[in-house]
């Protein structure tokens, strides 16, 4: 089965820092992009960043530029997200997506982080 | 940037009827960079229609998209129950980031 799974959510404080994890499964993952989407308590989606198959390209949201690192080692089939300087605004679930195309076609159950003194 | 903006906000509907839900860009966009998802409560979102008209695995026929330049449609010909969620739009722009419409939700009348 195709699958992506996230992990290392949790409460930080204002300033702090989170690494999330995403395993992937079912799929050869060296062979897509993937990304990195957030939904903010009773939101919508917002796009968080992104890398391409190889590492070789990556790109955020001007939200979480210079804040966040998004990496992966495909020899583990796995995609990380570093978060840095975490705001209250960065409260959100966070979704690891394979890019197929144009669309995010495999999709992981999300992982919540909470920013909050 | 181009910005999408789905219509209506929240559209209420009965099992059985048809639903019609838009989705317009700021300038006209490629329909191949178009998709849409539906999300339904606590659940992560679910790769519906991409291209703007392909239905992606698994997906019944009862849900057809269409559209092209900047004006784009998501149809579910006959309401579920399973079907009264929130759906999303999505697109493909300055790559490789994608962009998010604010979602519609489908609720019963």
């Amino acid at each position: 089965e195709v699958q992506v799974m996230e992990s290392g959510g949790g409460l930080v404080q204002p300033g702090g820092s989170l690494r999330l994890s995403c395993a992937s499964s079912g799929f050869t993952f060296s062979g897509y992009p993937m990304n990195w989407v957030r939904q903010a308590p009773g939101k919508g989606l917002e796009w968080v960043s992104y890398i391409s198959s190889s590492s070789g390209t990556t790109d955020y949201a001007d939200s979480v530029k210079g804040r966040f690192t998004i990496s992966r080692d495909n020899a583990k089939n796995s995609l990380y997200l570093q978060m840095d300087s975490l705001r209250d605004d960065d409260t959100a679930v966070y979704y690891c997506a394979r890019r197929r195309d144009y669309a995010l076609d495999v999709w992981g159950q999300g992982t919540t982080v909470t920013v909050s003194s | 940037e181009i910005v999408l903006t789905q219509s209506p906000g929240t559209l209420s509907l009965s099992p059985g009827e048809r639903a019609t839900l838009s989705c317009r860009a700021s300038q006209s966009v490629s329909s191949s960079y178009l998709a849409w998802y539906l999300q339904k409560p606590g659940q992560a979102p679910r790769l519906l229609i991409y291209g703007a008209s392909s239905r992606a695995t698994g997906i019944p026929d009862r849900f057809s998209g269409s559209g092209s330049g900047t004006d784009f449609t998501l149809t579910i010909s006959r309401l579920e129950p399973e079907d009264f969620v929130v759906y999303y739009c999505q697109l493909y722009g300055s790559s490789p980031r994608l962009t998010f419409g604010g979602g519609t939700k489908v609720e019963i009348k």
